[in-house]
């Protein structure tokens, strides 16, 4: 199973300012998932990053908002840009592999 | 995508079997059904998934209809560990691989 860390493990922000958050994976997988949790709420996917090409985004999320990078096998990062309090959730990175998806722990982002 | 039904809430008492259901009548025919778990302030889990066959592992048994417009997700015997929120994901078996969550059932298991 893959073993997959997150910094930071939360945060407080203040508006207007950006956060870049890390996903490390213990082991070298293809696919990697942006998902964002907002309080009291289900999972929604922001985007489906691939090592060697561009992100693909989920209606309603965009690049210049969400960027993310994959420079390699094993990491990747999302910023959350230009924050504002509706941006406020728990942000989890996950992994497909082995025919099921591995999550990582969350990053809990707080936006004053 | 397909969507799902599950109820919003169940309660169980703990040493008791509980029978979370899930309605997924626009399922294709490759679509895998997943469940997940979210245990409280922790990221979801994998439980178990399917195809056709019922299914068993070490942490519940997964019952699908055979018309597999739904399925049923069993936890033999709850502990106060299994009160989480469960979901029930149609997965579609080819190059996405991307899960989409619906709203789950938040199951609460009394000692």
């Amino acid at each position: 199973s893959a073993v997959i860390s997150q910094k930071p493990s939360r945060d407080i922000c203040q508006r207007g300012t950006s956060l870049t958050i890390q996903c490390q994976v213990d082991s070298q997988v293809t696919m990697m998932f942006w998902y964002r949790q907002q309080p009291g709420q289900s999972l929604t996917l922001i985007a489906t990053a691939n090592q060697g090409s561009e992100a693909t985004y989920e209606s309603g999320f965009v690049i210049d908002k969400f960027p993310i990078s994959r420079p390699n096998l094993t990491f990747s990062t999302l910023t959350v840009s230009n924050m504002s309090p509706e941006d406020s959730s728990i942000y989890l990175c996950s992994v497909f592999q082995g025919g099921y998806q591995f999550f990582g722990p969350g990053t809990r982002l707080t936006v004053l | 995508d397909a969507k799902t039904t599950q109820p919003n809430s169940m309660e169980s008492n703990e040493e008791e079997p509980v029978h979370l259901p899930c309605n997924h009548s626009t399922i294709s025919g490759t679509d895998y059904i997943h469940w997940y778990r979210q245990l409280p302030s922790q990221g979801p889990e994998y439980v178990i998934h399917g195809l056709t066959s019922n299914v068993n592992n070490r942490m519940a048994s997964l019952a699908i209809a055979e018309d597999r417009k739904s399925s049923t997700l069993i936890l033999h015997r709850a502990t106060l560990r299994d009160a989480a929120v469960y979901y029930c994901i149609p997965l579609y078996g080819g190059a996405t691989n991307k899960l989409i969550f619906g709203t789950g059932t938040l199951l609460a298991v009394q000692p």
